[in-house]
């Protein structure tokens, strides 16, 4: 079945330094892909989404692209902040007709001052 | 505040104990989505509607699960004889549209704990 691996976390990182989240899938068909983030203490929320290959999401300074030859969807973001703290979830949406999603298991993110 | 919201947002029972979730979705979606969130991991699918029919079930939705949304609005799960391993946050989410790429709007969550 259509899944979604990412890295494990705790990350730790200093402010200003350049992050990533590996994500890689497995799915049958074409899915469209999506990044969401949890805040401490709130709902998750949309981060960003790309749905065909080579497409590149965007928001908040993150960026992520499609890469079907290499099944990934890789988060990045060039300088973090502090408030860039929370819990990351890589997640996809097959196009078979179905609206089943599947997520990963999510990568908590510290940034220290 | 036009979010999704569920309620209760937590609840304790005991086990054999049914156990009924609200959500009510941003107004005029027409897309619901249940989920269930355990520690450390992420959302399982568990079921969605589109307007008032449900379209998808996952096979983690025993016969001890229902979810309805009579009048495609607000959306019920209920969890009969609940056991320890119900013990997980239930997430609603709503969308509008037609195409899967449509944005996903999540609630607070309902936090179950069974005893």
């Amino acid at each position: 079945g259509d899944s979604v691996t990412q890295m494990e976390g705790p990350v730790t990182l200093s402010e200003e330094a350049f992050l990533t989240i590996n994500c890689t899938y497995t799915a049958t068909g074409y899915p469209s892909l999506f990044w969401y983030v949890q805040y401490p203490g709130e709902g998750l929320q949309l981060l960003l989404k790309a749905t065909k290959a080579d497409d590149k999401g965007s928001n908040k300074g993150f960026e992520a692209t499609y890469r079907k030859e290499t099944t990934s969807f890789h988060l990045e973001k060039g300088s973090v902040q502090v408030s860039d703290s929370a819990v990351y979830f890589c997640a996809l949406t097959e196009n078979t007709g179905g609206f089943k999603t599947i997520f990963g298991a999510g990568t908590r993110l510290f940034v220290k001052a | 505040d036009t979010g999704v919201s569920q309620d209760p947002r937590h609840k304790i029972t005991k086990r054999g104990q049914n156990v009924t979730f609200r959500c009510d979705p941003i107004s005029e979606h027409n897309r619901l989505y249940w989920y269930r969130q355990t520690l450390g991991q992420g959302p399982e699918f568990l079921t969605y509607f589109q307007n008032e029919a449900q379209l998808e079930k996952s096979r983690l939705l025993s016969d001890r699960f229902s979810a309805e949304r009579p009048k495609g609005s607000f959306s019920t799960l209920e969890i009969q004889r609940t056991e320890q391993g119900d013990s997980a946050m239930y997430l609603c989410a709503s969308s509008l549209g037609q195409r899967i790429q449509e944005t996903q709007y999540f609630g607070p969550g309902t936090r179950l704990l069974v005893l």
